[in-house]
Order: structure tokens, then C-alpha cells, then sequence
């Protein structure tokens, strides 16, 4: 079961972009690299998933480097409705006992 | 359409009794996923239904904790004998089958609070 470490948190201002970095050194060949947001009293919501390289979708960009090893979700021009704990999640083939760690709480200040 | 659905949203009990927590997942997903979320903490990942069957029940915390699903869609989690400790947000999570490549979609949570 692959670890992840990332930032417990990060403060940003409205419109920047952030970037959390999520390093996860012993990734397996077949995991997959997904991200998850978690706003106050509510249950997580999956952001964005990738294997390698890039992945870009409505919401975010991904951003794998060749060793896997590490992964950089990224929020262009954030909004204070950003503001939430980002969950950075290793899924292995078989891999019951999913683990989202303690994730990064991310703050945009106007 | 319909989310996941958990009741109750809010259970109050006192320690020693036990608690039935209830998830109603999407129509249609197989894949169904218990969690806990302590205060101010991450997911801790409890157990997970494929159909029906549960093939690893060694997330569970304690003997005190059992879960079932019937009929592929339902699931309970049941916490005999509470304890201060089992005080949490319960989290159930459905996704279109078991597979990392599926997104796993959430209830709200059930607030847990032994007194």
C-alpha cells in the first residue's frame, strides 16, 4: 500500500493558482494517482485521477513526473469556494484498504 | 439523480448501547465503502462491499463493529457496546464496481456521538 505525504496546509488569495504536491516514493506500476476535496460536513468529492503525465479536466490539472513519485494537483484562480481539505489518494489494483491520509487544508483569503 | 443517502445524520447515544448506522448507495453501483472521520482527521478506510460480500473485514476497528449489504444495495454498519472512542463522522462511499479507476461518490455522513 503506497503512502502519501502532503502539506497539512496552505493559504492562498483569490485568483491565484495553487499547487499541492503529493509524494508518494514507493507507488506501485498499476496505482493510479486520484485527488478528492472534502468541504466542511460533507463527504468528499473526487477532483481529478491520472496515471502519468497530465490530466486536465473543468476543475483542475494533474501533473505526474515520469518517476511517479510525486503528483501536483493545481487550481488555476481559486475562489474563496475553494477553501477545503484536498485528499491526495495511491489506488492500487485489489487495494481494499484505501487510505487518505490527513490530507492538505487549503485557505483562500479574499 | 439521487446521491448516497446515510441515516441517521446525527445519532446521540450513550455508552454501552448499540447503534445501527444505514448508507443507501447509488442505483446500480456494486462497489459500496465504509469510512470514519474522526475530528480534524483524514478517512480511516473500515470496510468495503463488493455485491454483497465483504472480502476483507480487517479495517473494522474491533470486534464491536459488523457490516452487511442485502440484496446488493443497502448496507448497515452496527456498533455494539459503544464507546467514547467510536465517537465520529461514518462515512459511506458507492461507486460502479470495485475498481480504482471509478469514482467513489459520498454521503453526507452520520455525526456519531457517544456520551
Amino acid at each position: 500500500l503506497a503512502k502519501t505525504t502532503q502539506p497539512i496546509s496552505m493559504d492562498s488569495y483569490e485568483g491565484q493558482e495553487v499547487n499541492i504536491t503529493c509524494s508518494h516514493n514507493n507507488i506501485a506500476t498499476n496505482d493510479y494517482i486520484t485527488w478528492y476535496q472534502q468541504f466542511p460536513s460533507q463527504g468528499p468529492r473526487f477532483i481529478i485521477q491520472g496515471y502519468k503525465t497530465k490530466v486536465t479536466n473543468e476543475v483542475a490539472s494533474l501533473f505526474i513526473p515520469a518517476d511517479r513519485k510525486s503528483s501536483t494537483l493545481s487550481l488555476p484562480r481559486v475562489s474563496l469556494s475553494d477553501t477545503a481539505v484536498y485528499y491526495c489518494l495511491v489506488e492500487g489494483s485489489g487495494d481494499y484498504k484505501l487510505s487518505f491520509g490527513a490530507g492538505t487544508t487549503v485557505t483562500v483569503r479574499a | 439523480g439521487a446521491g448516497v443517502s446515510q441515516s441517521p445524520s446525527n445519532k446521540v447515544t450513550e455508552k454501552g448501547k448499540d447503534v445501527e448506522l444505514r448508507c443507501d448507495p447509488i442505483s446500480g453501483h456494486t462497489a459500496l465503502y465504509w469510512y470514519r472521520q474522526s475530528l480534524g482527521q483524514g478517512l480511516e478506510f473500515l470496510i468495503y462491499f463488493q455485491g454483497n460480500s465483504a472480502p476483507d473485514k480487517s479495517g473494522l476497528p474491533s470486534d464491536r463493529f459488523s457490516a452487511e449489504r442485502t440484496g446488493g444495495s443497502v448496507s448497515t454498519l452496527t456498533i455494539q457496546r459503544t464507546q467514547q472512542e467510536d465517537s465520529a463522522v461514518y462515512l459511506c462511499a458507492s461507486s460502479l464496481a470495485y475498481d480504482r479507476t471509478y469514482e467513489q461518490y459520498f454521503g453526507p455522513g452520520t455525526r456519531l456521538t457517544v456520551t
